[in-house]
Order: C-alpha cells, then sequence, then structure tokens
C-alpha cells in the first residue's frame, strides 16, 4: 500500500470555525489532490498540487484553501466551515510522470460541520 | 454537470457468474479512463486503467472495455467473488492529472 496518511480522521467541528485537514505521503509523490466524496456526487477534485507551493483548482475550490510547503505534506483549509462542507475528505497522491497515471488514495477523514 | 455517469447505483451478482458494470462519460476529449474500488470506510483502491486508443484491456479476472464512439465503457469481473462486493467508480482523464469521477455503483456478490 502507497504511504498515505490523513489527519484528523473524524473531526466535528461548528459552522464558521476554521478546519485543517493533512495529508501525509512517505512516496515523495509529485502529484498530490484532495477530493470530497458525497452521495449521488461520487469524488469531485478540490485541489491539487504538482510541486512544492505548486497549487491549483479543481471543480469545487471554492470554500477551500491549500499549501504545500514539503514535498510530503498537502494541506486543505476550510477558513469558515459550513454545513455544505459535510463530506468525507480524500486525500491521493500520483508520480505524474509523463501520461496520467493511477492515484492512491488515504483512508479518508469525516467531517461533520454542525 | 457530471461528466462521467454511472446510471446503475447497485447491482447485485451470484458469485461465480459475470458482473458488468457500465460508465457513461460525455466529453470527447477524455483519453485514459479507470476504474476504482471501495470499501465502506477506506480509501478507494486502483483497479485497471485503460488508454483510448486501446478497446480492451484485460487483469486477470477484470476486462475494461471502451467503446469511445458511444462514448461508454464498462468493467466486466468474471467468475465474481463476494470479496469483490465494492463500490466502483470510474474515472476519466484528458492526457493530465486530473480525474472526473462517476458517482459509483455498489456491487453486492451473493454467495
Amino acid at each position: 500500500d502507497a504511504g498515505i496518511t490523513q489527519s484528523p480522521r473524524h473531526k466535528v467541528t461548528e459552522t464558521g470555525t476554521p478546519v485543517t485537514l493533512r495529508c501525509h505521503q512517505t512516496e515523495n509523490h509529485r502529484y498530490m489532490y484532495w477530493y470530497r466524496q458525497d452521495p449521488g456526487h461520487g469524488l469531485r477534485l478540490i485541489h491539487y498540487s504538482y510541486g512544492v507551493k505548486d497549487t491549483d483548482k479543481g471543480e469545487v475550490s471554492d470554500g477551500y484553501s491549500v499549501s504545500r510547503s514539503k514535498t510530503e505534506d498537502f494541506l486543505l483549509t476550510l477558513e469558515s466551515a459550513t454545513s455544505s462542507q459535510t463530506s468525507v475528505y480524500f486525500c491521493a497522491i500520483s508520480e505524474g510522470v509523463g501520461v496520467p497515471d493511477e492515484q492512491y488514495f488515504g483512508p479518508g477523514t469525516r467531517l461533520t460541520v454542525t | 454537470d457530471q461528466q462521467v455517469k454511472q446510471n446503475s447505483p447497485s447491482l447485485s451478482v451470484q458469485e461465480g457468474r459475470i458482473s458488468i458494470l457500465n460508465c457513461d462519460y460525455t466529453n470527447s476529449m477524455f483519453d485514459y479512463f479507470l476504474w476504482y474500488k471501495k470499501y465502506p470506510a477506506e480509501g478507494p483502491t486502483f483497479l485497471i486503467s485503460i488508454s483510448s486508443i486501446k478497446d480492451k484491456n484485460e487483469d486477470g479476472r477484470f476486462t475494461v472495455f471502451l467503446n469511445k464512439s458511444a462514448k461508454h465503457l464498462s468493467l466486466h469481473i468474471v467468475p465474481s467473488q463476494p470479496g469483490d462486493s465494492a463500490v466502483y467508480f470510474c474515472a476519466a482523464s484528458i492526457t493530465g492529472n486530473q480525474f472526473y469521477f462517476g458517482t459509483g455503483t455498489s456491487l453486492t456478490v451473493i454467495p
């Protein structure tokens, strides 16, 4: 299994509070991604990174920001959490060398915003 | 707008029979397709992929078929086993590393 960890694994927070989710990899892969999974929507890309300090928006980036200061860490921040951001969040990594390649996913973080 | 669609939310199959999971896409620029398998409380795991220059790719019990003219791909599992019971997602990409996922099909293999 690819070395990907996410923290925390579960979090309950109140509307309006800031939240940061962490993804850590030990594979030295170039690309890192944040997805959210919701019923009826499958997995949707929030943001992704193609290198240290290099990030770009995905399909559903509004209300989220990311940072990548080291190859191994990719942080997802909800500046002011809303109930619509209640979801399961998955981090993924890929080597990103040449052709598209498969992504390896972390175990997920279940976030509940009350 | 969902660019990758899995119109069957669930599928039940007897052990030993064939499971066929379907996926449709709308963007003709997609040129790389993958299938992922997901168990409850775990992240998705990669299963099999296919490039748009091919129409079939096989890996053991798993075969993916691509019909570009119909913008349709399917995953065949033969023979189906109880351990195959999971949610299956198809995903598509345009020569890059952004993937668009379908909504998933929950497969139940009945012993």
